[in-house]
Parts: C-alpha cells; structure tokens; sequence
C-alpha cells in the first residue's frame, strides 16, 4: 500500500516553541517535499530533499530546516516558531515526473 | 524560473453545466503538467497528467488539453457533479528536476 504518513495530525505549540513534523513514506521514492497551504496562496515548497543529506531550498524556507537521514523519513523542524507559521503542512514524495503523493497533513496552531 | 497560472480563485456553477479551469504556465524546460484535486479535509491526489506524445489524458469525466503553443494545460469536464465541488490545483514538473511546482489552485463549488 503506498503511503505518506504524517505525524502529528494536529499541534498546538507556543510562540517560540520548538516543532518537529514528521514524515513517512513507504514507496523508496527519492525526492520528497515540504509544502504549506495557506488559504489564496496554495502548496508553497518550504524544502524539497532529492536523497539523503540533499536538501534543498524552496520558495519559503525562511523559519524551517529540514532533516532527512534514512530514505524513507523527512523532517521538518521550526525552532522557535512563529504565529505566521500557524498553516496546514504537508509531506509529499515523488519520482521525477510522475506522480506527488501526499501526506493526510498537519495542522498547526502557533499561538 | 517555472511557474503556474490559475487566474480564478473560485468558480461557482450549476450541476450539469460544463466546467473549464484554467492554467496556464512558465518553464524554461519542456514540462510534464498536472491537475491535483483536494476535497475537504483531505491531501491533494492526482486528477491528470500530460503525456509526452499528446494524447488527451481523462479521468472521472476530466481532461486536459496540453497547447505548448499557448502553454496551457485547461482543465474540463463536460457537466459538473455536486461531488465535483473541490479545490483543484495545476502543477508543472520540469523535465531536467524533481522539483513540482503549484499554482494557487481553483475552488470549484458546484451547487444544486
């Protein structure tokens, strides 16, 4: 079954609180993305990782960093986090041109 | 850099009329393009994909045309469902890069 766990589902944290996301895939896929959602802006790239220890950039990643040591595992981490970066995070994962799958997402509250 | 147009923000119609999105996109490198669909509390999944030889993709009533010309990739169905009622993002993945970039995606509110 492929899939892309994310955990937690829901989080509330205080202004300035640490937060690590977490993400899971079960396919080997080598690329996989942090995006958020906010409503009007879309699924914005915070970081997209091409394999292990190759991450990069995206649009946004100002406030984030990202850790990936094994294939299958991506975290996102907000070190002392922000009330504008209360937003839906998803987790998603890819072979180059075809299809993203995504996490169910994590809903996060700063507040 | 690559980008991705969708002008309508919302597009409110009547089950059984025709549904057209648009899209339209940048990218220096001949992209593979794509439609998400997003129903409520739920994650983007795959609606459509472009193929490299220009068949029209279809499914559950969509399709897309791909128009380099133009670069647009619309999306239409012709007579909506109230099941239909999603938010619907185009996306575009370069072919030289993993990278699949978004656009802003169109609310599709189909009502009764």
């Amino acid at each position: 079954d492929m899939k892309v766990t994310q955990m937690p589902r829901y989080l509330i944290k205080r202004m300035g609180e640490n937060v690590l996301l977490e993400c899971g895939q079960d396919m080997s896929h080598e690329t996989m993305y942090w995006y958020r959602q906010d409503p009007g802006l879309g699924l914005q790239l915070i970081y997209i990782s091409y394999d292990v220890d190759s991450n990069s950039e995206g649009d946004i990643p100002k406030g984030y960093r990202v850790s990936r040591k094994k294939r299958e595992h991506f975290s996102l981490i907000l070190d002392s986090a922000k009330t504008n970066q209360t937003s839906v995070y998803f987790c998603a994962s890819s072979i180059q041109g075809t299809e993203v799958f995504f996490g169910k997402g994590t809903r996060l509250t700063v507040v | 850099g690559d980008s991705v147009t969708q002008t309508e923000g919302l597009v409110t119609l009547t089950e059984g009329l025709p549904v057209m999105l648009n899209c339209t996109y940048q990218s220096t490198y001949s992209p593979f393009l794509f439609w998400y669909v997003q129903h409520l509390n739920e994650a983007p999944k795959l609606l459509l994909k472009s193929f490299t030889d220009n068949k029209r993709p279809e499914h559950q009533g969509f399709h897309a045309t791909l128009h380099k010309s133009s670069s647009s990739f619309h999306l239409q169905k012709s007579s909506a469902q109230l099941s239909d009622s999603a938010l619907y993002y185009c996306a575009l993945s370069p072919s030289n890069t993993n990278k699949v970039v978004f656009g802003t995606g169109t609310r599709l509110q189909v009502l009764p």
